[in-house]
Formats: C-alpha cells, structure tokens, sequence
C-alpha cells in the first residue's frame, strides 16, 4: 500500500548543529507521487515547507532541502546550521499528482533546538 | 500565519452529545478538506468540498458524521453522537482548486469526548 515513514518521536539538536529527518514512502498506487514536508510551529497550523513533484530534483525553503530520490525513496530534510525558531512538528507526505485528498502523512518528528 | 481559522480551539464532549467545530477557508479557495489526527499522529480523511457540493468522503463520514459548507457561512463538521474514539485534532485545510494537492490548513479544533 501507500505509505510515509519518517523520523519518529523527538529530534533534539543544538542550535547551529546540523539536522537530518529520515523519511521513505512506498507509493505502489499512486503513479506519479509528489512529495511535501510540512510544518506545525507551535500555536499554528500545518504549513508547507518544501514540495517536490519530479524525482531527482531537490526542493528548498527556509534553510532546508530535501531531494526527491525515487531509486531509495527517500525524501529526507536536511538543514545544515538549526536555528531554536526552528523548534516545530515536521510531517513528510506523498500524493499524487492531482489528488489532494489522498494525501498520506508520517506521523511527524518534533525538532528541538537547544539554544 | 494560517489564513484558514478554525473554531473553537478546543472541545470537550460528554459520550452522546453532539459536537460541532466550523472553518473559514483561505480566501478564494472553494475546496475545503476536513481531516481527523488521532492520538497516534495519523491523519485520516473525512470528507472534502467543492464549494457547497462534496467531492470524496468515507464511509464513517456518512453514518455519524455530517459537514456542510453553506456559501457564506463557515463550513461546518459535526459528530451527532461523540464517542471516546472520535477524541482527536480535527484539521481543516482550503485549496484554491481540486487539482491543486497543496494544502492550506488552519490550526485545528482539539476534541476530547469524556
């Protein structure tokens, strides 16, 4: 089936360390997944981070890439100095190309950030 | 900041009663998403609209669960009878159309069922 396995529990970081999040999906009924990671800061809703619909292509936002790999799929966040306003709830997710409503989300990584 | 509002912030229900939590889509967005996280983090899909006309839903959507989004009115999700289990975040996202598969979504209404 399809699904999102990321990074689970809490991710603890000092700040200006750099990060890995940890995410692979399986998509064997979507034909032409596009992979996101979103962000709940704290007080606030999900918000997207980074979309990529192409694989071998890299997106970025805020500091943070991820490469959509589709030989390992994998689609791992990486920043490489972690700021304590980074401290949020990371989600990866797939869908296809078109369909909004089957999305499939991992069960999020909370990010600390020590000051 | 989300755009989508989402009220109230939080319920608390006893066993039986109805709940109902409403949601005002991004501005210009007809397509509205209502999806349940439970304690375990995982998302599950409820229903979706096109502006008042409803595109996908679940079979648990159709028994218990109602959502309207009336134009001109705060979409709406309602739990006629709440049970222990329906205790989750429940998130609205907008879209500015069907195709389009980046969400928008508002902070959530936190439900506990007693």
């Amino acid at each position: 089936g399809d699904s999102v396995t990321q990074t689970e529990g809490q991710v603890t970081v000092s700040e200006s360390k750099s990060l890995i999040i940890n995410c692979t999906y399986s998509a064997t009924s979507i034909a032409y997944p596009n992979l996101f990671w979103y962000v709940r800061y704290p007080g606030e809703g999900l918000q997207l981070l980074l979309k990529v619909i192409t694989a071998g292509q890299k997106g970025s936002s805020r500091g943070f890439e991820a490469t959509y790999n589709k030989e390992t799929t994998s689609f791992h966040l990486q920043k490489a100095s972690v700021q304590e306003s980074d401290s949020a709830v990371y989600y990866c997710a797939l869908t296809g190309d078109t369909n909004a409503y089957k999305v499939i989300f991992g069960k999020g990584t909370h990010l600390h950030v020590l000051p | 900041n989300s755009k989508v509002i989402q009220t109230p912030r939080y319920l608390v229900k006893g066993q039986g009663q109805k709940a109902k939590m409403r949601c005002i889509p991004e501005k210009g967005h007809p397509v509205v998403f209502w999806y349940q996280q439970n304690k375990n983090n995982e998302f599950k899909f409820l229903i979706n609209f096109q502006n008042q006309e409803v595109l996908q839903q679940i079979d648990m959507t159709e028994k218990r669960f109602s959502a309207e989004c009336p134009s001109n009115s705060p979409c709406s999700l309602e739990i006629q009878s709440s049970e222990a289990g329906d205790s989750a975040l429940y998130l609205c996202a907008s879209s500015p159309d069907p195709s389009q598969n980046t969400l928008y979504f508002g902070a959530g209404t936190r439900l506990s069922v007693l």
